[in-house]
């Protein structure tokens, strides 16, 4: 069974902190995701990494950066927190690197930027 | 990249009777179309999923339906439970990578 999980279910930061998400996979799969979930808007992806330190920009990437050091862990850094920022963040992974296939998501961290 | 639409955003069914939610797509090249449902404070999972070389999968109560020519695939939920209330998202390939629709709040009333 998938184990995804990340650090944090909830997070409360100041504007201009320094905010690091984590994400940890326990399957051994190639990619991993980060996805932003807004009423409305679906999700929608922000980065993502096919490999150890390979990472590639998704839809809305501006404000954030990524971190693959290992195959297991994928995180989201956000530089300097902006109150915009206050999100929903699913991180997720899915076996094969180049291959559509199901993705398996971590329970989600609800960040609060004041 | 892909685009996918979804509607309708919220879907309000009595319990017993069947909910239709049904998605677009913009490239004629996707050929793996999945369906997630996330119920409140927890986690998307995938329900079911369909590849192009098939119009119709079905699993129990649920089903997906996929019309390349018109570039839509549909999730049927027969016999609503109240357990079937959640946000349902379908999803299209884009490289390799998911686009994902924007929800559909299905509620269903006891």
């Amino acid at each position: 069974d998938v184990k995804v999980t990340q650090s944090s279910r909830y997070l409360v930061k100041r504007t201009g902190e320094k905010v690091f998400l984590e994400c940890v996979q326990d399957m051994d799969h190639e990619n991993m995701f980060w996805y932003r979930q807004d009423p409305g808007l679906g999700l929608r992806l922000i980065y993502f990494s096919y490999d150890v330190k390979m990472k590639e920009k998704g839809d809305i990437p501006e404000g954030y950066s990524v971190s693959r050091e290992k195959k297991e862990r994928f995180s989201l850094i956000l530089e300097s927190a902006s109150t915009n920022q206050t999100s929903m963040y699913l991180c997720a992974s899915s076996p094969l690197a180049g291959e559509t296939d199901t993705q398996y998501f971590g329970p989600g961290t609800r960040l609060t930027v004041l | 990249g892909e685009n996918v639409e979804q509607h309708p955003s919220t879907l309000s069914v009595q319990e017993g009777d069947s909910a239709v939610i049904k998605c677009t797509y913009s490239d004629s090249a996707s050929n793996y179309f999945p369906w997630y449902k996330q119920e409140l404070g927890k986690r998307p999972q995938l329900i079911i999923d369909i590849r192009s070389n098939v119009g119709e999968k079905k699993d129990q109560r649920i089903a997906v339906t996929l019309n390349k020519t018109a570039k839509h695939f549909s999730l049927h939920i027969t016999e609503t439970q109240p357990e079937d209330s959640a946000v349902y998202f379908c999803a299209a390939p884009n490289d390799y990578k998911l686009s994902f629709g924007a929800g559909t709040t299905v509620t269903v009333r006891a």
